[in-house]
């Protein structure tokens, strides 16, 4: 499967702070994607890296990828209460439709 | 606005009563798909559509049906809901099958009594 996993499942930090959230996965892809979940609600996508990139930046978003350990970090810097949230790494196999494959996410908590 | 639109977004029901959840898509969009949010298990599709009259079964396709008449809609169907089918459930549409971003509705959450 290529399902993607993410770690820690559960995050807490205070305003102010940076977070990082990993991803692991298990085949060949050609995009990984980042989406945040506020609480219930449907998912938003956040950034998309590719598999020749090894990083890239949105605003306080950063993304790392490394194919040869399979796997995806994101770091949200200078981080905010509206932060918190569920966040998902969505693993795209090369060729493959768009079927995203999700894991249960990590939880952040950012405290004021 | 762009936008993916579920109903309803709360239902509670029982066990063997037909229902449908609604979803529709403004964007013109090809791809749709449907999955299912359960704690701890991440989020499983269930049918996904890759134009009009076009479906097949996702991961866990069991006790749904979906049908795609319009480009636009997507209906997912629970003929006999069950227990099990408790859940939270998520319309997702892109461009098309090989696009790169998803957009989601807000959610359909279900309780099969």
């Amino acid at each position: 499967s290529q399902q993607g996993e993410e770690d820690p499942q559960a995050l807490s930090i205070q305003e102010g702070e940076n977070a990082t959230m990993n991803c692991s996965y298990k085949t060949s892809i050609n995009n990984l994607q980042w989406y945040r979940q506020n609480s219930g609600r449907g998912l938003v996508h956040l950034i998309l890296i590719r598999s020749n990139e090894r990083e890239k930046h949105s605003g306080r978003l950063r993304v790392t990828l490394d194919t040869s350990k399979k796997s995806s970090s994101l770091l949200i810097t200078a981080s905010r209460a509206a932060d918190t949230a569920s966040y998902f790494c969505a693993p795209k196999v090369s060729g493959g439709y768009n079927k995203l494959i999700f894991g249960a996410g990590t939880r952040l908590a950012v405290h004021p | 606005e762009a936008q993916v639109t579920q109903n309803p977004r709360y239902l509670i029901t029982v066990t063997g009563k037909k229902l449908t959840v609604t979803c529709s898509q403004n964007m013109n969009h090809e791809y749709m798909s449907w999955y299912r949010q359960d704690p701890g298990l991440g989020l499983r599709q269930i049918y996904y559509s890759m134009n009009v009259e076009v479906t097949d079964k996702g991961d866990v396709p069991e006790g749904y049906k979906v049908s795609r008449k319009e480009k636009r809609n997507f209906p997912l169907i629970l003929e006999s809901p069950s227990p099990n089918q408790t859940s939270l459930y998520f319309c997702a549409s892109s461009l098309s099958p090989h696009s790169t971003e998803a957009f989601f509705g807000q959610g359909t959450r279900l309780t099969v009594v």
